[in-house]
């Protein structure tokens, strides 16, 4: 199965300032791979998907980019604010099908005012 | 609010235990997928549902089952309950049967704590 690595040590940056955030995984290159926000006992929040042949996508401060050569995701939040600290996780299918969604550990950023 | 519902919030019981969890879908939504999250931990799928059938699973422990039933929603059974199943327990939906091609919607969860 996938195998998802994400910095597990907290992200601390001053607001204002880009946030990137990494996510490397092994094994097979997905077509697909999504971001999430959790906050704190809250389920997680779908953020962006990209396709492997998108190489970068943006939605308002938030900008996706997809390197299937390097088996690796980079997720960007610019201009952040404290509003923005919460636990980021990217999530890719299996390659059993895609039904299944598996979930990296996450990064916790936290943005100082 | 993301449409998906979970009940209950929150739930303690003892070791050796029987609960379950109860999933309601968005509407429209035909996929329903359990993830399990502990304390620090990822999350870890369990298993997946489509219009009532089982799809996929995960490391769901034989001691867990769980059903889709024809009005949509699910229910997650959790038996003979050790310590180490205290965690965080999320349903999400989702429109399709393939996952990794769609968001998934998730609910607030349902904290379990086994005493």
């Amino acid at each position: 199965s996938q195998k998802i690595e994400q910095n597990s040590e907290a992200l601390n940056i001053q607001e204002g300032k880009t946030a990137t955030l990494t996510c490397n995984y092994t094994n097979y290159s997905p077509a697909y791979l999504q971001w999430y926000r959790q906050d704190p006992g809250r389920g997680p929040v779908f953020l962006l998907l990209i396709r492997e042949n998108e190489k970068e996508k943006r939605k308002e401060r938030l900008k996706v980019t997809f390197d299937t050569t390097l088996k690796q995701s980079l997720f960007h939040i610019t201009a952040s604010q404290p509003a923005d600290s919460a636990t980021y996780l990217c999530a890719l299918p299996d390659s059993g099908g895609y039904q299944k969604v598996t979930f990296g550990t996450g990064t916790k950023l936290q943005v100082i005012p | 609010d993301s449409g998906v519902t979970q009940t209950p919030k929150h739930l303690i019981t003892a070791t050796g235990q029987r609960v379950t969890l109860r999933c309601s879908p968005r509407s429209g939504d035909l996929s329903v997928y359990w993830y399990q999250q502990s304390l620090d931990q990822g999350l870890q799928f369990l298993i997946q549902y489509y219009n009532g059938e089982e799809r996929a699973k995960g490391n769901i422990l034989e001691r867990f089952s769980a059903q889709q039933f024809p009005d949509l929603h699910s229910e997650l059974n959790l038996s003979s309950l050790e310590l180490g199943d205290s965690a965080l327990y999320f349903c999400a939906s989702s429109v399709t049967v393939i996952a990794g091609v769609g968001e998934l919607f998730f609910g607030e969860g349902s904290r379990l704590t086994v005493l």
